[in-house]
């Protein structure tokens, strides 16, 4: 079955220092798709990034970049030069082709970004 | 922003009564699903839709239903809420099934 595991439950940072989400899948397809969710505390789910399997380029937005490494089962998130807006929850969810369409999330990240 | 509306936003119930929530899109999309999010287990999936008329359990299915007689609309029903039904809803759409999902603003449903 499915699994997203995100290790970190509350991450504090000053604002401008860097921070990185660890995200680590299980999965038995060969095509599965990887997704980033942000939840800001007005506690709507914003979508992020998908990623698929064979796709394991490296991606940059703005000062948002992520990191597929498929030989580790990761998708690290990190944030450039943290701002208070950031502060938010982060999941990492994963939906397998084969499966019923059901994106199996992690438990979340609460970034907190202190002024 | 995909077209995703929750209704109601916030409902406070008793235990034992009915309660139906409803996602509407505009969006056309096919796939429709009902997610609830509690603290220490993110979000699951409860039902989710492929098409009008066309419904499959998710993972925590037990005690709801849902009914799409329409694209636009997916209703999630708690025939008889409880307290362990106290929790965060949300509905999402997808265009396909291995596309990305959209989350509608969610409902908040506290069982008495």
């Amino acid at each position: 079955a499915q699994k997203v595991t995100q290790a970190q439950t509350e991450i504090s940072v000053v604002e401008k220092e860097d921070v990185t989400l660890d995200c680590v899948y299980e999965t038995r397809d060969t095509t599965y798709y990887l997704f980033w969710y942000k939840q800001p505390p007005s506690g709507e789910l914003v979508f992020l990034i998908r990623r698929n399997s064979f796709d394991e380029q490296n991606e940059i937005s703005g000062r948002y970049s992520w990191n597929f490494q498929k030989s580790t089962s990761s998708f690290n998130f990190t944030i450039t030069a943290s701002q208070v807006v950031d502060s938010a929850v982060y999941f990492c969810a994963l939906s397998e082709a084969g499966g019923n369409n059901r994106l199996a999330f992690g438990k979340g990240n609460q970034v907190v970004v202190i002024p | 922003d995909a077209g995703i509306t929750q209704s109601p936003r916030h409902k406070v119930t008793e235990t034992g009564t009915p309660v139906t929530l409803r996602c509407h899109q505009t969006e056309n999309h096919r796939y429709m699903y009902w997610y609830r999010q509690d603290p220490g287990h993110g979000l699951r999936l409860i039902h989710y839709s492929y098409g009008v008329k066309d419904t499959d359990k998710g993972e925590v299915s037990d005690g709801y239903s849902v009914s799409r007689s329409k694209t636009e609309d997916f209703l999630l029903t708690l025939e008889s809420a409880t307290s362990s039904q106290t929790s965060v809803y949300f509905c999402a759409i997808s265009e396909s099934g291995q596309e990305t999902q959209y989350f509608g603003p969610g409902t908040r449903l506290l069982v008495l």
